[in-house]
């Protein structure tokens, strides 16, 4: 069963912020983020393991709220390489490994 | 290191017809699995490995059948291929380790006439 990701799009321009959000159904044990430029393959952003703890890349952070099954990435003062596909991808623990992806939160940064 | 391979890159198909999109990684990857990429739909996981003889369904194996003979390959297979199978496909691996991250291939772009 596919995460829940919002909003399914999101326009900014360069300087704003945003926060994307990321839901299941399910009990979680990491959640995972990658962007996808369009044409290409997803790209790794960061992995968040159960526990709550948040973590950071350059002007992006994500949390983790275990008790929620929820995440959240943050994008502080957005730049024009930051447009894409954002992508949720849940692990829900077990021996199968097998990561669940959302339908994708599509930022589009403007000048 | 190549990292994750996929070939063909692009594929034209008629109904009915079969193919294999291939996958080979060289990291020695426990996890292979593949994914499909439709407009709105984002990644649905069609069929996952966490090992040489080990083979699992996802959200979306209908119409394919996998094998994983060898750590490092894992081939889709199209038995018999249907319209409704025209898509983007990922192949993807990874440690099976805590804080491990996917690599994706470059994708396949497969339509089905």
């Amino acid at each position: 069963q596919q995460p829940v990701q919002s909003p399914q799009a999101v326009i900014l321009r360069e300087g704003e912020d945003a926060v994307i959000n990321c839901s299941s159904s399910k009990a979680l044990y990491s959640v995972h983020w990658y962007r996808q430029k369009h044409g290409e393959a997803p790209v790794f952003l960061m992995i968040l393991l159960k526990g709550g703890e948040q973590k950071g890349h350059d002007k992006i952070s994500a949390s983790f709220n275990e008790k929620k099954q929820q995440s959240s990435l943050y994008l502080t003062a957005s730049q024009l390489s930051y447009s894409g596909t954002y992508f949720c991808g849940t692990e829900n623990g077990g021996s199968n490994y097998k990561l669940t992806f959302g339908k994708g939160t599509l930022l589009t940064v403007n000048p | 290191n190549a990292g994750v391979t996929q070939t063909p890159k692009f594929q034209v198909l008629k109904t009915g017809q079969s193919m294999t999109l291939q996958c080979a990684q060289d990291m020695n990857h426990e996890y292979m699995s593949w994914y499909r990429q439709d407009p709105g739909m984002g990644l649905r996981l069609i069929h996952y490995s966490v090992g040489a003889g080990i083979t699992d369904q996802g959200e979306v194996p209908n119409g394919y059948n996998v094998s994983r003979s060898t750590t490092e390959d894992f081939p889709l297979r199209l038995l018999s291929a249907a319209p409704s199978q025209t898509s983007v496909y990922f192949c993807a691996s990874r440690l099976t380790g805590a804080h491990e991250k996917l690599f994706f291939g470059s994708g396949t772009q497969l339509s089905v006439l």
